[in-house]
């Protein structure tokens, strides 16, 4: 079995400030992991995944984040939030077997202010 | 590329109605398709996973006779809402997963469809 945990439902930083959102992740198979943004009312977006080549993993809009094995963690960075960064952030498992559905975490909402 | 699209983007119907909602995958084949819902300020819960060609393999509490969902083809499933009532009132959320390719095993997803039952 597969879950996600996302700690803290609701992150609020200053722009400028760094970005952190954490997700721990539960597999019993080797996991891929994904990392989604939403803006409200649409569709998800991919922000980065992981597929158990380098740990670390860059994405779009300046996003990273890091599979730590040891830690069973995920946590998205970005060194300096935007305002265009506000919004919701899902953090995903899957196993690498093919058709495997996502399983998402509940979510954290990113405020940013001026 | 790998672009999904879902059509209608927002419904409204009456209860008692049926809606169906399409979910393409407009450059790709998808031979897999997931059907995901979402309650206001939740996180998305899978419905279904759909196969072409094949009966689709819903979760557990979804109810099958009022969640029907085709996949005809590889670039089309569909998911229709029975007898809607209000509590079906949901944001529902396809994603496709490309047969082959680059992206091979990646899901891509729709813009959503907001149904609204009165």
């Amino acid at each position: 079995a597969q879950s996600v945990t996302q700690l803290g439902s609701h992150v609020s930083v200053s722009e400028g400030a760094l970005v952190l959102l954490r997700c721990n992740y539960s597999s019993s198979v080797p996991p891929y992991l994904f990392w989604y943004v939403q803006y409200p009312n649409q569709g998800l977006q991919l922000l980065l995944k992981y597929t158990s080549a380098a740990t670390l993993v860059k994405g779009i809009n300046g996003f990273e984040a890091e599979f730590k094995k040891s830690e069973t963690s995920f946590h998205l960075t970005k060194p300096s939030a935007h305002m265009s960064d506000a919004a919701e952030y899902f953090c995903a498992v899957s196993g690498s077997q093919a058709g495997t559905a996502l399983i998402f975490g509940k979510g954290t909402t990113l405020s940013v202010s001026s | 590329g790998a672009v999904v699209s879902q059509h209608p983007s927002w419904v409204i119907c009456k209860s008692g109605t049926s809606v169906k909602i399409e979910c393409r995958s407009l450059d790709f084949q998808a031979t897999t398709m997931f059907w995901y819902r979402q309650f206001p300020k939740q996180s998305l819960m899978l419905m279904a996973t759909s196969n072409e060609g094949s009966k689709a393999t819903y979760e557990q509490g979804v109810e099958k006779d009022k969640f029907l969902i085709n996949h005809a083809s590889l670039t089309l499933s569909t998911l229709t809402v029975t007898s809607a009532h209000p509590e079906d009132s949901s944001f529902y959320i396809c994603s496709a997963r490309q047969s082959s390719g680059s992206s091979y095993n990646e899901q891509f997803f729709g813009p959503g469809t907001r149904l609204t039952v009165l």
